[in-house]
């Protein structure tokens, strides 16, 4: 099955600084990359997603990055701010014999901007 | 607006009691999923539906049941609870991802904090 490693586990920044989190995933096939970000006893909600035809996709201040060569992708905070204080979730579709798919979620990246 | 709505917010219950937690989208979704969080695990699938009638194990799923007799409600069920039970379980939903390899956003409900003592 789809395999997702997710660094660093946690991060501390200062506000102003980037913050950088990448995910690794195993099957090549994959062709779709989301990012999650919960807050604190929240539920989690989508932030920006890209697939497998482009390379960047940016937002404002956060961008995702893929190398689907190397099989990563990465997700770009930049000029952080308290509010971005979360855990930030990537995930990866594992798709099954009956051609629907799953998310299988990394472990998630506690992210704590410090003012 | 559409939405997915989980009850209860918060549950205590006894080792060995079945319990069932509601999930009701209005999204019109067919896909539907149940998760459970936990700290250094991340979200984990139970179980999952594509659509009415369709039910299938998820990684974690030794333990739950689920069943899908319309297209807004995916309950699940513990059939007789235990500690290794106790944590935040999230139902979330998403438009059907076919043709094949063409998923799309996950919406998540509020989560349930269920204690199993």
């Amino acid at each position: 099955g789809e395999n997702v490693e997710q660094h660093p586990s946690t991060l501390s920044v200062q506000e102003g600084d980037s913050a950088v989190i990448k995910c690794t995933y195993s099957d090549s096939a994959s062709n779709y990359f989301p990012w999650y970000k919960q807050e604190l006893g929240k539920r989690p909600q989508l932030i920006i997603d890209i697939r497998s035809n482009v390379g960047e996709k940016k937002d404002q201040r956060i961008a995702v990055t893929l190398n689907k060569t190397a099989k990563h992708f990465s997700l770009h905070i930049t000029e952080t701010q308290p509010e971005d204080s979360a855990v930030y979730f990537c995930a990866v579709p594992k798709t099954l014999n009956s051609g629907y798919s799953t998310l299988t979620f990394g472990k998630g990246t506690m992210l704590l901007v410090s003012p | 607006d559409a939405e997915i709505t989980q009850s209860p917010r918060h549950k205590i219950t006894e080792t060995g009691r079945q319990v069932t937690l509601a999930c009701h989208q209005t999204w019109n979704h067919n896909n539907m999923f149940w998760y459970r969080q936990d700290l250094g695990h991340g979200l984990r699938l139970i179980h999952y539906s594509y659509g009415v009638q369709d039910t299938n194990k998820g990684e974690v799923s030794d333990g739950y049941s689920v069943s899908r007799s319309n297209t807004e409600d995916l309950p699940l069920t513990l059939e007789s609870a235990a500690s290794s039970q106790t944590s935040v379980y999230f139902c979330a939903s998403s438009e059907a991802g076919v043709p094949t390899r063409n998923p799309s956003e996950a919406f998540f409900g509020q989560g349930t904090r269920l204690t199993v003592v």
